[in-house]
C-alpha cells in the first residue's frame, strides 16, 4: 500500500451540487496531481498542485478547482456537478513538481456518483 | 503533446504461459515510461518504470518491460502469468520537459486457470 490516502471512498450527489474531495500525499511528497478515471477509461489528468500552487492543468472546465495546504494535502472541488462527472477521482502525490524521474503513487480513489 | 495507445482491449493467457501487454507512444521528446495495475475497485498500482538506460526494465511481481525507441513501443512482459495476475493494466508516458502523466486506455489482463 502507498502513503497516499483519499477521503471519502464513496460519495453520491445529486446533479447540480458541490463536492470536496482530500487527498493526504505520502510522507515526503510536495506534489499533488489529481485524475478522473470515468467507467471503462484511463485515468485523465485534472490538475497539478506543487508548494501549494497550481502547476498544471488539463482540459477541464473552470468548476473544477484545488488547493494544496502547507502539509501537501489537497482538495479537489467540483461546482455545479453534471452526471458525466460520475467517476473515480485518483489523488497522486510525488515530489519536485513531477518533473523529476521518480514515480507517482496513486491514492485508492474516490468514487463520485452524481444522480 | 504527449500521447498512449494500447491496442488490446483485453489479453487472454493460460495460467503459466507467457503474456504480453502492449504500449506504444509519442513524445515530442525523451519519454519517461511506465506501467500502473488497477484491481477492481482500487487505484492504481506502480509497476515498473523505464527513465533511461537498459532497455530491459525489471519490476514488482516478476514483470518486466521492453523499451524500444525505434518502434516508440513499451511492451510489458511476464515469462510465466499467474491468475492472481488478472487485472486493467495502464501504461503512461511523461515527456521529460512536462509534469503530465499521460495514460492509456488501458487493457484487461485474464489468465484462466
Amino acid at each position: 500500500e502507498t502513503g497516499v490516502t483519499q477521503s471519502p471512498t464513496h460519495l453520491i450527489k445529486t446533479r447540480g451540487q458541490q463536492v470536496t474531495l482530500r487527498c493526504s500525499s505520502q510522507s515526503g511528497h510536495n506534489t499533488v496531481s489529481w485524475y478522473q478515471q470515468a467507467l471503462g477509461q484511463g485515468p485523465q489528468f485534472i490538475f497539478q498542485y506543487y508548494r501549494e500552487e497550481e502547476n498544471g492543468r488539463g482540459n477541464f472546465p473552470p468548476r473544477f478547482s484545488g488547493l494544496q495546504f502547507p502539509n501537501y494535502s489537497s482538495e479537489l472541488n467540483v461546482n455545479a456537478l453534471e452526471l458525466d462527472d460520475s467517476a473515480l477521482y485518483l489523488c497522486a502525490s510525488s515530489f519536485g513538481g513531477g518533473r523529476d524521474n521518480t514515480e507517482a503513487f496513486f491514492g485508492q480513489g474516490t468514487r463520485l456518483t452524481v444522480v | 503533446a504527449q500521447s498512449v495507445a494500447q491496442p488490446e482491449d483485453q489479453v487472454n493467457v493460460a495460467e503459466g504461459n507467457p503474456l504480453t501487454v502492449k504500449c506504444t507512444y509519442s513524445v515530442s521528446g525523451n519519454p519517461y515510461l511506465f506501467w500502473y495495475v488497477q484491481y477492481p475497485n482500487r487505484g492504481l498500482q506502480f509497476l515498473l518504470k523505464y527513465i533511461t538506460g537498459d532497455n530491459l526494465v525489471k519490476g514488482s511481481y516478476g514483470f518486466e518491460a521492453e523499451f524500444n525507441k525505434s518502434q516508440t513501443s513499451f511492451h510489458l512482459k511476464k515469462p510465466s502469468a499467474l491468475v492472481s495476475d488478472s487485472a486493467l493494466y495502464f501504461c503512461a508516458v511523461r515527456d521529460k520537459g512536462y509534469s503530465t502523466l499521460t495514460f492509456g486506455k488501458g487493457t484487461m489482463l485474464l489468465v484462466s486457470p
